[in-house]
């Protein structure tokens, strides 16, 4: 099974602030990283697909890059409402696994 | 719009069964693979399984070690998830995937005596 770990964990920043979230698999996925949203007792919503797509409606604030085994999610001027945890997902092949998750939290 | 609405969840004794559905609307079901995700209390996000579009190939998790099968039936757009012999570690919220884009709400199961 590919293996996603994401760091860091947890991240405070401050309204205003960019950050950078980072996913390694532990083999090459190609481009077939997603990357999720999910807010506390809300459903996840899809931010970003093929690494570096975004999805319709989602504000380009969130951007992604990377392909092969190391990729990042960088969220741009945060705002109260991007303060959530997020995942990474790879759908190169069976079984699909997610990170562990970033929580980001004001500081 | 994509729509996809989880039911069937619930409060289920252990070493039970329960069978989850997922109604599909907004896009051609019959087109696209689809997926179960769970997650535990205060846990990550777990893939649980997958189906191919036309359910010929049926993936799952090594974790569930046969006691979880995926179905669809795309004449009525709808994903099942039969759960049997139900532990309480399987207690989560179930969604429904059609990856990467789409989530369905989420649906509760607990697994108490």
């Amino acid at each position: 099974d590919i293996q996603m770990t994401q760091s860091p964990s947890s991240l405070s920043a401050s309204v205003g602030d960019r950050v950078t979230i980072t996913c390694r698999a532990s083999q090459g996925i190609s481009n077939y990283l997603a990357w999720v949203q999910q807010k506390p007792g809300k459903a996840p919503k899809s931010l970003i697909y093929g690494a570096s797509s975004l999805q319709s409606g989602v504000p380009s604030k969130f951007s992604g890059s990377g392909s092969g085994t190391d990729f990042t999610l960088t969220i741009s001027s945060l705002q109260p409402e991007d303060f959530a945890t997020y995942y990474c997902q790879q759908y190169n092949s069976y079984p699909y696994t997610f990170g562990q998750g970033t929580k980001l939290e004001i500081k | 719009q994509v729509q996809l609405v989880e039911s069937g969840g619930g409060v289920v004794q252990p070493a039970r069964s329960l069978r989850l559905s997922c109604a599909a609307s907004g896009f051609t079901f019959r087109s696209y693979p689809m997926h179960w995700v769970r997650q535990a209390p205060g846990k990550g996000l777990e893939w649980v399984a997958g189906i191919s579009y036309d359910g010929i190939n049926e993936y799952y998790a090594d974790s569930l070690k046969g006691r979880f099968t995926i179905s669809r039936d795309n004449s009525k757009n709808t994903l099942y998830l039969e759960m049997n012999s139900l532990r309480g570690d399987d207690t989560a919220v179930y969604y429904c995937a059609r990856v990467p884009s789409n989530w369905g709400q989420g649906i509760l199961v607990t697994v108490s005596s």
